[in-house]
Parts: structure tokens; sequence; C-alpha cells
């Protein structure tokens, strides 16, 4: 059972450049979302997806576009990497909210991101 | 917008002293949840509170939800080495969806 994966585990950028992160859950989970972890500032959520065709807006969206084609996968897209997106990155998947009891996250590992 | 802070922002504490962490939100929360962070690691889920003035244990782990839902906590009784981490609440102010703001963390250092 894998959970959530995510690619790359550590990937160095030009600024200007673009690139996709990729996440995917095994679980059946409806519910997925993209948070961004700098120092001392805890994890900020980017974006996230109650549903296949439907993402919303974080805290931090700004440079940073989502889709959610099938439940399986919710990548996030960096436009144009800029040294202010340097952060540890982590993607989250939990079952659907009508159960409250439920909500549980499972994050995956993380990709690290050092954009020079 | 949505805020959801913690303190103490680190805490070093000797082995088998207690620890305390405190979650703060400036909205009333539907529910909240703590994760544990190893280091290098990625957030594990530990409990989520409902309930107005909640408590729930996990062996040494009690965790609190305030009577107004704006605030919690998370004690930590004889801290042992492997307690080492940060810890995390996460607050939801909506019923049923995942959007779910994150404090910005307590780092705890046990030392032997």
């Amino acid at each position: 059972n894998a959970g959530v994966t995510q690619t790359p585990k550590f990937q160095v950028l030009k600024t200007g450049q673009s690139m996709t992160l990729q996440c995917a859950q095994d679980m059946n989970h409806e519910y997925m979302s993209w948070y961004r972890q700098d120092p001392g500032m805890g994890l900020r959520l980017i974006h996230y997806s109650v549903g296949a065709g439907i993402t919303d807006q974080g805290e931090v969206p700004n440079g940073y576009n989502v889709s959610r084609s099938t439940t399986e996968d919710f990548p996030l897209r960096l436009l144009s990497a800029a040294p202010s997106q340097t952060s540890v990155y982590f993607c989250a998947s939990s079952y659907s909210g009508f159960q409250v009891t439920n909500t549980e996250a499972f994050f995956g590992q993380g990709t690290r991101l050092t954009v020079v | 917008g949505q805020q959801v802070m913690q303190i103490p922002q680190y805490q070093h504490v000797q082995e088998g002293e207690d620890f305390t962490t405190y979650c703060n939100s400036s909205t009333t929360l539907s529910n909240i949840q703590w994760y544990k962070q190893r280091p290098g690691g990625h957030p594990v889920f530990l409990i989520q509170l409902v309930k107005s003035g909640e408590v729930k244990k996990q062996k040494r782990l009690t965790f609190q939800f305030g009577e107004a839902k704006k605030n919690s906590s998370l004690h930590i009784t004889a801290t042992q080495t492997t307690d080492v981490g940060t810890y995390f609440c996460a607050g939801s102010t909506t019923s049923g969806t995942y959007k779910y703001i994150f404090g910005t963390g307590t780092r705890l250092k046990v030392l032997a």
C-alpha cells in the first residue's frame, strides 16, 4: 500500500524555469492538498481539491497552478520559478470530509525544491 | 483570514520533564487535529478533536479542545527522547472539508 507518493524528492531549478511536482494517492481519497513548509512558518496551504475537477486556493496560491483530472493525481505546477519558492513541498490526502471523524490527512514524503 | 498560532516556538526539556504546546485560532474551529513531524520527515496524524471541551489521551499524550473551540493544547507527561520533533495543530472552520490551516508548530528537543 503506497499511500501518498510524491516525486521528485529533490529538485534544483533555475529562476524562471517551470516544473511540475507530482502527487499520487492510492487510497481513493477525495481530498488532496499541497503545502509548503518554510523554517519558522509551519505548513502553509497552497491549493486544495475536494474531488476530481474541483480545486480551490489556499493561503499562498500565487505562482502555483493545480489541476485534478483524476481522483488519484494532484500535480502542482510552478509556472516561473523564483528563489522565494525555495521550500519543502508536501502533498496530503484525506477521506471524504462529509464524515468529520475521517478527515485524517496522510502526507507524502515531501519534495525539497531549491531555486537558484 | 483564519490564523492559527502556536506557542512556544521552541522548547528544550530534560528527559522526564513534562511539555505543553498551545494552539490558538483567530476564529472558531469546527475541529482541530494534531500532527507530529520528526526531523527530516513528514507530518504524521496524532489525533482529531471535535467537541467543545473534549479531552483525549494517548498513553503519555493528553489533548484538549477549548470550550469556545478556539484553542487547544497538547501535553506530554515524562518526555522521552522519542518525543523529539515538531508538533503542529491544524484547524478547520468548516465541518466536512479538508481546508485545514496549520499552526506554526512547536519544536521539541529532549535532552537525555
